[in-house]
């Protein structure tokens, strides 16, 4: 079946660090690959997405590769600030399929 | 200005009752879906529906039945509510069935909670 596993948050950072979130998933098919971002009080928002292998999402500073060798799609970011703040959900949906399946989600916090 | 809405944002009521959540997109889409997250903020679908047509039930508790006027339109109605029912329910479109590039758009959420 399908999966996405996201690394273990919460993940606590100052001001301007680099990020890392790892996420890396499992498909039976080629699957579209997202970033969701839910800041506090607020629903999901689409962050940035990637349809085919090596392709590079990128969205306010935040990147992510598609990476196919290693079924990978971490996202990155070279200096945070305190309004990233927000629980970050990565998720799949495959060709041909309605739902997204979605990892656990990771809480990022940045400190100023 | 809203693309994808929800009423109410919280709803707070006793076990055993019925209670309904509202969604509304005014972007055009073909396909609505709801989601449930958990206390853990794990988030999982629970219905999908196109065109009116229900395309994916997740194994849900018949409890849970979504109505679907129109294609503007998907609303969750809850019966016989349980405490484990207790979770932020998100409601979300896009635009086509079937197409894996699509990007869904989320409401603000409805937060249930039963006492």
């Amino acid at each position: 079946g399908n999966s996405v596993t996201q690394m273990e948050g919460p993940v606590t950072l100052s001001e301007e660090a680099f990020l890392t979130i790892n996420c890396t998933y499992t498909a039976t098919g080629y699957p579209s690959l997202f970033w969701y971002v839910q800041y506090p009080g607020e629903g999901l928002q689409l962050l940035l997405k990637a349809t085919k292998a090596d392709d590079k999402g990128s969205n306010k500073g935040f990147e992510a590769t598609y990476r196919k060798e290693t079924t990978s799609f971490h996202l990155e970011k070279g200096s945070v600030q305190v309004s990233d703040s927000a629980v970050y959900f990565c998720a799949l949906r495959n060709q041909g399929a309605q739902k997204l399946v979605f990892g656990q989600g990771t809480r990022l916090t940045i400190n100023p | 200005d809203t693309a994808v809405s929800q009423t109410p944002k919280y709803l707070v009521t006793q076990m055993g009752n019925d209670k309904s959540i509202k969604c509304e997109q005014n972007l055009g889409h073909d396909t609505m879906y709801w989601y449930k997250q958990d206390s853990k903020k794990f988030l999982k679908i629970m219905f999908s529906y196109n065109n009116k047509e229900l395309i994916i039930n997740e194994t849900v508790p018949n409890r849970f039945s979504p109505k679907s006027p129109d294609k503007a339109h998907l609303n969750l109605h809850i019966n016989s509510l349980e405490l484990g029912d207790s979770a932020v329910y998100f409601c979300a479109s896009s635009p086509q069935q079937g197409a894996g590039t699509d990007t869904q758009y989320f409401g603000p959420g409805t937060r249930l909670t039963v006492l």
